[in-house]
């Protein structure tokens, strides 16, 4: 079974500021399906990264998804008031078949 | 509006079944699997099962095999999830998503909340 496991859990940043968020499974697994989500409280998640680097339809450029092998990194490059939230990345394989990871809370320093 | 509309809050007695709806509109139904995942209070989000609105086949999380049924009116462009033998851990948010490239959810439901109290 893979696992995914972010670090860290909270991501203390001031707006303007970059936020590098990590995502590791506990195998290899296929980039082509890595995304990674955001969640504000009371919300559903929202689609941001697909295909681990893959913007998803009306994501800012500030936005950007890394990575291969057991290690992904989802950037935010100048934090904006609204990008402070909860950040899920999902993983999808034939067997299991979805896993998300706990999540990285970004929140205001 | 592309959108997926969820059914209302439920509260539930242990042992009970809830149904669930997702109502879908603005685009073709057919086009798209739909999935469910909940997400407990403070818990990651947990994927519970799928149907491919083409033809109705399901695959289903083998955490609630057995105890879940995704089943989908193709006329009415609605896909619902019935849980059954609910247990206190139930209690969450149930979300409806589209399935869409790269195995990514890109529309959710704005979710319903399950409670499973005494």
């Amino acid at each position: 079974e893979i696992v995914l496991t972010q670090s860290p859990g909270t991501l203390s940043l001031s707006p303007g500021e970059r936020a590098t968020l990590s995502c590791r499974a506990s195998q290899i697994v296929s980039s082509t399906h890595l995304a990674w989500y955001q969640q504000k409280p009371g919300q559903a998640p929202r689609l941001l990264i697909y295909g681990a680097s893959r913007r998803a339809t009306g994501i800012p450029d500030r936005f950007s998804g890394s990575g291969s092998g057991t290690d992904f990194t989802l950037t935010i490059s100048r934090l904006e008031p609204e990008d402070f939230a909860v950040y899920y990345c999902q993983h999808y394989d034939s067997s299991l078949p979805w896993t998300f990871g706990p999540g990285t809370k970004v929140d205001i320093k | 509006q592309v959108q997926l509309v969820q059914s209302g809050a439920e509260v539930k007695k242990p042992g009970a079944s809830v149904k669930v709806s997702c109502k879908a509109s603005g685009y073709t139904f057919i086009s798209y699997a739909m999935d469910w995942v909940r997400q407990a209070p403070g818990q990651r989000l947990e994927w519970m099962g799928w149907i491919n609105a083409a033809n109705g086949n399901t695959k289903y999380s083998q955490k609630f095999q057995g105890r879940v049924t995704i089943t989908m009116d193709t006329s009415a462009t609605t896909v619902y999830m019935e849980l059954s033998s609910l247990r206190f851990e139930d209690t969450a948010v149930y979300y409806c998503a589209r399935e869409a490239a790269a195995a990514s959810f890109d529309l959710w439901g704005q979710g319903t909340l399950v409670t499973v109290s005494s």
